[in-house]
């Protein structure tokens, strides 16, 4: 079974501009969870989608927003880029809703914001 | 707020001897945990976990022992090996909103020297 694929690998934007990530889920899994990893802050929770609603969502500014289509497959929006938001996209995938050990990292989208 | 610490950034031991990676957290609400395991250029991968009623779960050379009472909870690698080494990250999930969600540390950057 092929696992979390996340596209692009590696992005390089300016500030001010937005940008686009996109997660394909495990075959089956529904839930698709979004964190940021940076090296000050750690893996930080953005939000959770479950059959195309957003069930949860961390403390990140509205220029953070997502979406999950009909085929589990989710994006990721970051509008207005700023210097801050460099950091490691991962998206992380699950069969149901328990975000304990079934959930299933990608290899993340490392996006540089200059 | 950081609701889940891990408070070394960093850990060195030698091969064959055990490693202690350490983790503490804030919110009583936390009902269970999990330890991740991270290499360079891939997603976090799952690595033990420990509901809140228990205060040990042991897989193979992992173990991972909970003290309610402290906050604290501990990763212990026994014997360690090269291939051990890796960041370490802790997790706690709390059920917010309906859903599911998990509150990372920072993690542990953990080298084991032959």
């Amino acid at each position: 079974k092929a696992g979390v694929t996340q596209t692009p690998r590696y992005l390089i934007k300016t500030r001010g501009q937005q940008v686009t990530l996109s997660c394909s889920p495990i075959s089956g899994h529904r839930s698709v969870s979004w964190y940021q990893q940076t090296p000050g802050q750690g893996l930080q929770f953005l939000f959770e989608y479950f059959s195309e609603t957003q069930r949860n969502k961390g403390n990140f500014p509205g220029r953070f927003s997502g979406r999950q289509f009909s085929n589990s497959r989710s994006e990721m929006n970051v509008s207005t880029l700023e210097l801050g938001d460099s950091a490691l996209y991962l998206c992380a995938s699950s069969l149901s809703r328990t975000v304990a050990y079934e959930q299933y990292f990608g290899p993340g989208t490392r996006l540089t914001v200059t | 707020d950081q609701q889940v610490k891990q408070n070394s950034p960093s850990l060195s031991v030698q091969e064959g001897r055990i490693s202690i990676l350490n983790c503490d957290y804030t919110n009583s609400m936390f009902d269970y945990f999990l330890w991740y395991k991270k290499y360079p250029a891939e997603g976090p991968t799952f690595l033990i976990s420990i509901s809140s009623i228990k205060d040990k779960n042991e897989d193979g050379r992992f173990t991972v022992f909970l003290n309610k009472s402290a906050k604290h909870l501990s990763l212990h690698i026994v014997p360690s090996q090269p291939g051990d080494s890796a960041v370490y990250f802790c997790a706690a999930r709390i059920h917010q909103g309906g859903s599911e969600k998990l509150v990372f540390g920072k993690g542990t950057k953990l080298t084991v020297n032959p």
